[in-house]
């Protein structure tokens, strides 16, 4: 099974400013045959199910506000949020979508300093 | 609108089985890979199954391989877990999320989940 790793656990970050996740893989999830990284992005706010944010690693979901942008390939991947906004207060998740079973970080929450 | 609206949730003993399903309306359901996704509260994500449109692939999280089984019916636009066996560390909120459209990726779709809860 592919092992996803997120740094911080958690983070504080005062308003407007800017937030970086990081997520690690245990192994490439980079397919070659197309370039595409297969990492997604989701935002999860208490009592919600998960959002997506990006996915291919840097894609942004429609809707989602361009703050919020996703970063790295192979194995090493970051979500930035540039300037953070208090209704930004979640965790975060990253995910593989390369092989099954299909894994997720185990979460990065982030809060307002 | 395009949602997916789970049900069948609920306190079950040890060694039960329940049904769960997963209602979608608002997009062509049958063009789309399925997926099971459970979270105990207060902690994270665990990919619990998935299914592609015609129901000839399913995979399952080793954690529930021979227990569960996923289905799907296109004409009633519904997607199935049936659990048996269940365990206390099934307790869960699960959702279903929707993949992609003939081949297989992110989920862009999620329901708002139906807890199960595995206890005597």
């Amino acid at each position: 099974d592919i092992v996803m790793t997120q740094s911080p656990d958690s983070l504080a970050v005062s308003l407007g400013e800017r937030a970086a996740i990081k997520c690690r893989s245990s192994q490439n999830v980079l397919y070659r045959s197309n370039n595409k990284n297969y990492l997604s992005w989701y935002q999860q706010k208490p009592g919600q199910p998960p959002r997506l944010l990006i996915y291919w690693a840097s894609t942004r979901e429609s809707g989602v506000p361009d703050r919020f942008s996703g970063s790295g390939s192979g194995t090493d991947f970051t979500l930035t949020i540039s300037s953070l906004q208090a209704e930004d207060v979640a965790i975060y998740y990253c995910q593989q979508y390369y092989s099954v079973p299909w894994t997720f970080g185990q979460g990065t929450k982030v809060e307002i300093k | 609108e395009v949602q997916l609206v789970e049900s069948g949730g609920g306190l079950i003993q040890p060694g039960g089985s329940l049904r769960l399903s997963c209602a979608a309306s608002g997009f062509t359901f049958s063009d789309y890979w399925m997926h099971w996704v459970r979270q105990v509260p207060g902690k994270g994500l665990v990919w619990v199954s998935r299914i592609n449109v015609d129901e000839r692939s399913t995979a399952y999280a080793d954690s529930v391989k021979g227990r569960f089984t996923i289905s799907r019916d296109n004409r009633k636009n519904t997607l199935y877990l049936q659990m048996n066996r269940l365990r206390a560390e099934d307790t869960a909120v699960y959702y279903c999320a929707r993949g992609g459209d003939f081949v297989d990726w992110y989920l862009d779709l999620w329901g708002r989940g139906t807890l199960v809860t595995v206890s005597s």
